[in-house]
């Protein structure tokens, strides 16, 4: 498996509160994204890094912020959790080759209740 | 931005059989695609990709897909699915030039003794 951890696996939190994941990659890959999925909603791109403080929004940021400091470590901030923000979040890591380094490797995810 | 469509929420396969799983694309450009599988509780792990080059192209556990430019369409395919074929199957498409990565709603493929 590719290095990748996210942190933490499970989290339960309240309505209003912030709550801040982390996924931390071992692979040197440029690229970073977060997604949550929900059931009939497939994955969806919440946002995505290219390299170090360098971020994009993706198709459903509202709510969500990202930050990139280091190469490794892509974090995932709810500025202030709603209960349609329960869902299960995935880190994801590619590399630069648009060749070789394509494809995504995932994380095992995050399932986050918020209550 | 570039999507991906799943048309299918439910696949149901007996052991044996050929199986199909559709994928449409939209992307500006040469698509770059790929299949994930998804097994309960598990993250995402890459199956296949289309880059450039044979539209059939051959991944793991002995799936294939076939790239049609025309249709713009990627279908998965194996020959005799299995038991443990049965999973939650994602197509994904990322545009040359592009930075992200856009799936689709899933396919349930389910293959029956």
């Amino acid at each position: 498996d590719a290095g990748i951890t996210q942190s933490p696996r499970h989290k339960v939190t309240e309505t209003g509160t912030p709550v801040t994941l982390r996924c931390h990659q071992t692979e040197n890959h440029r690229y970073m994204y977060w997604y949550r999925q929900d059931p009939g909603h497939g994955l969806r791109l919440i946002h995505y890094s290219y390299g170090v403080k360098d971020t994009d929004k993706g198709e459903v940021s509202d709510g969500y912020s990202v930050s990139r400091s280091k190469t490794e470590d892509f974090l995932l901030t709810l500025e202030s959790a709603t209960s349609s923000q329960t869902s299960v979040y995935f880190c994801a890591i590619s590399g630069a080759d648009m060749v070789m380094n394509t494809e995504a490797f995932f994380g095992q995810g995050t399932r986050l209740t918020v209550v | 931005a570039q999507s991906v469509a799943q048309p299918e929420d439910q696949v149901n396969v007996a052991e044996g059989n050929p199986l199909t799983v559709k994928c449409t694309y939209s992307v500006s450009g040469n698509p770059y695609l790929f299949w994930y599988v998804q097994y309960p509780n598990r993250g995402l792990q890459f199956l296949l990709k289309y880059i450039t080059g044979d539209n059939l192209v051959k991944g793991s556990y002995g799936f294939e897909a076939e790239f049609n430019k025309s249709q713009t369409s990627f279908h998965l395919k194996k020959p005799s699915a299995l038991v443990s074929d049965s999973a939650l199957y994602f197509c994904a498409v990322r545009g040359y030039n592009n930075n992200d990565m856009r799936f689709g709603a899933g396919t349930r493929l389910t293959v029956k003794p």
